[in-house]
């Protein structure tokens, strides 16, 4: 069946625009989480859904993030006022949790901040 | 909360050796170690695990190894191919799944022909 669609692709933007990015995570899966991959760093961990359950925000670099899952299903990850620094790509994963740990990654959206 | 090491950022091999990509670990509660392997332009993909319970697991050219008491783990790949020069990161978990994975800063592996 169908992966982890993100989009856009690719997004640039301007300085102190806002932008929406968009995960469809695999049908079923319970668990989404948002990863935020910077040149040469690893996967720094966003935000993570599970069922209804409150999102675990605790990896939010500040409030100029948000992030909502509606239905269940797919997720926004919001970004206001964007600065040059949040330029990295931004990967979203689903798992169906409790049944199988192994993340399913989508490929991304590379956000250019100008 | 949990800190991973991964050695070496770059490494490069000739056809056909071998490849090992070391993590290092700081939490002793940390009980899931997971390898993903990310091509350019795609997201990571999971291609080995390992849990506290064994100290070695194999799949074919892959394997990882895990020490608990030094705290690393290992991957090893054999008779490498140039399919597998991809970017390699290592992650270990407490919550014993996907919860609180904390991922190393990934390894460039580069085969050369």
């Amino acid at each position: 069946g169908a992966g982890v669609s993100q989009s856009p692709s690719n997004k640039v933007t301007e300085k102190g625009k806002d932008v929406e990015l968009r995960c469809d995570p695999i049908s079923g899966h319970t668990a989404l989480y948002w990863y935020r991959q910077s040149l040469g760093q690893g996967l720094e961990f966003l935000i993570y859904f599970q069922g209804n359950s409150a999102p675990d925000k605790s990896g939010l670099p500040s409030d100029r993030f948000s992030a909502e899952r509606t239905g269940g299903s797919v997720s926004t990850l919001t970004i206001q006022r964007t600065q040059q620094e949040d330029s990295a790509v931004y990967l979203c994963a689903s798992t169906n949790q409790g049944a199988n740990e192994k993340l399913f990654f989508g490929s991304g959206t590379q956000l250019s901040v100008l | 909360g949990e800190n991973v090491e991964q050695h070496p950022s770059t490494l490069s091999v000739q056809e056909g050796d071998s490849a090992v990509i070391k993590c290092t670990y700081s939490d002793s509660a940390s009980n899931y170690f997971p390898w993903y392997k990310q091509e350019l332009g795609k997201g990571p993909q999971l291609i080995i695990d390992i849990r506290s319970n064994v100290g070695e697991k194999k799949d074919q050219r892959i394997a990882v190894t895990l020490n608990k008491t030094a705290k690393h783990f290992s991957l090893h790949i054999t008779e490498t191919q140039p399919e597998d020069s991809a970017v390699y990161f290592c992650a270990a978990s407490m919550g014993g799944g996907a919860d609180g994975l904390t991922f190393g800063k990934g390894t460039h592996l580069i085969i050369q022909p």
